[in-house]
C-alpha cells in the first residue's frame, strides 16, 4: 500500500520567486515513481515531473525541479521564477514499479501574485 | 497529437437519475482509468482497462456504477440511479506504460 502526504493546503509566492511545495510519501514497494501534476483550474491534471526512486540525481523540467530525499520518503518540488499561469493546484503522486495505481496526496493550492 | 477527450465537460442531473460520461484515450494507448476526484481532495481509482478487460475494478460501487471498454479504445462510465454524493469529477487518463495522460474530466453536479 502507498500513501502520499502534502501538508500545505495553500500556498502563495510573488511572481519571479521561488516556491517549494512538499510531499512525503511511504510505499513498500522496493522501486517506484513519484510525480508531480498540475491542475489548473479548467481541471486538466498536467504531468510536471516524474522521479524514478532508483535514479539519485533529482530530475528537472525547466523551472521545476525536486528533491528526492529517499531515505527521508521526501519529495518536493521547487519552481523557480514563478509565473502567473503557474497557479493551479499540484498533487504528489507514487505508483510501484510493477503497478498502474497512482496514488495521490490531497494537493496544494499554489498562487502566483502579481 | 490529440489528448485524452472526455464529454460532457458539465453535467446537472437531479438525484435518483441515470448520467453517463465518455472517453476517448490517446491512440495506442491500451491502459485507460476512471478517477473519481471530490471537491479537495486528489483523484481516487474506480476502475482499469487493459484493452477491453477491466482488470482492476476494486474501488468501482457496482451497485450503481457501471463502465465498459467495447472493442478497446473510448470507454463510458455510467451512473444509475445517481444519488447526492456522487457530485465530484470524474477523471478519464490513459497510457502506454507507467505514465499517465489525463483528460479535462466531467464536473457532476447532483441536486
Amino acid at each position: 500500500a502507498q500513501t502520499v502526504t502534502q501538508s500545505q493546503p495553500e500556498m502563495s509566492v510573488q511572481e519571479a520567486e521561488t516556491v517549494t511545495l512538499s510531499c512525503t510519501y511511504d510505499t513498500s514497494e522496493n522501486n517506484y515513481y513519484l510525480f508531480w501534476y498540475k491542475q489548473p483550474p479548467s481541471r486538466q491534471m498536467i504531468l510536471v515531473i516524474r522521479q524514478e526512486a532508483y535514479k539519485q540525481q533529482n530530475a528537472t523540467e525547466n523551472r521545476f525541479s525536486v528533491n528526492f530525499q529517499k531515505a527521508a520518503k521526501s519529495f518536493s518540488l521547487k519552481i523557480s521564477d514563478s509565473q502567473l499561469g503557474d497557479t493551479a493546484m499540484y498533487f504528489c503522486a507514487s505508483v510501484g514499479a510493477g503497478s498502474y495505481q497512482l496514488t495521490f496526496g490531497k494537493g496544494t493550492k499554489l498562487s502566483v501574485i502579481p | 497529437e490529440a489528448g485524452v477527450v472526455q464529454s460532457p465537460r458539465y453535467k446537472i442531473i437531479e438525484k435518483k437519475q441515470p448520467v453517463a460520461f465518455w472517453c476517448n484515450p490517446i491512440s495506442g494507448h491500451n491502459t485507460l482509468y476512471w478517477y473519481r476526484q471530490n471537491l479537495g481532495q486528489g483523484p481516487e481509482l474506480l476502475i482499469r482497462y487493459e484493452n477491453e478487460e477491466a482488470v482492476d475494478d476494486s474501488q468501482l460501487p457496482k451497485d450503481r456504477f457501471s463502465a465498459e471498454r467495447l472493442k478497446g479504445v473510448d470507454s463510458t462510465l455510467k451512473i444509475q440511479p445517481a444519488e447526492l454524493g456522487d457530485s465530484a469529477v470524474y477523471l478519464c487518463a490513459s497510457s502506454p506504460r507507467s505514465e499517465q495522460f489525463f483528460g479535462p474530466g466531467t464536473r457532476l453536479t447532483v441536486l
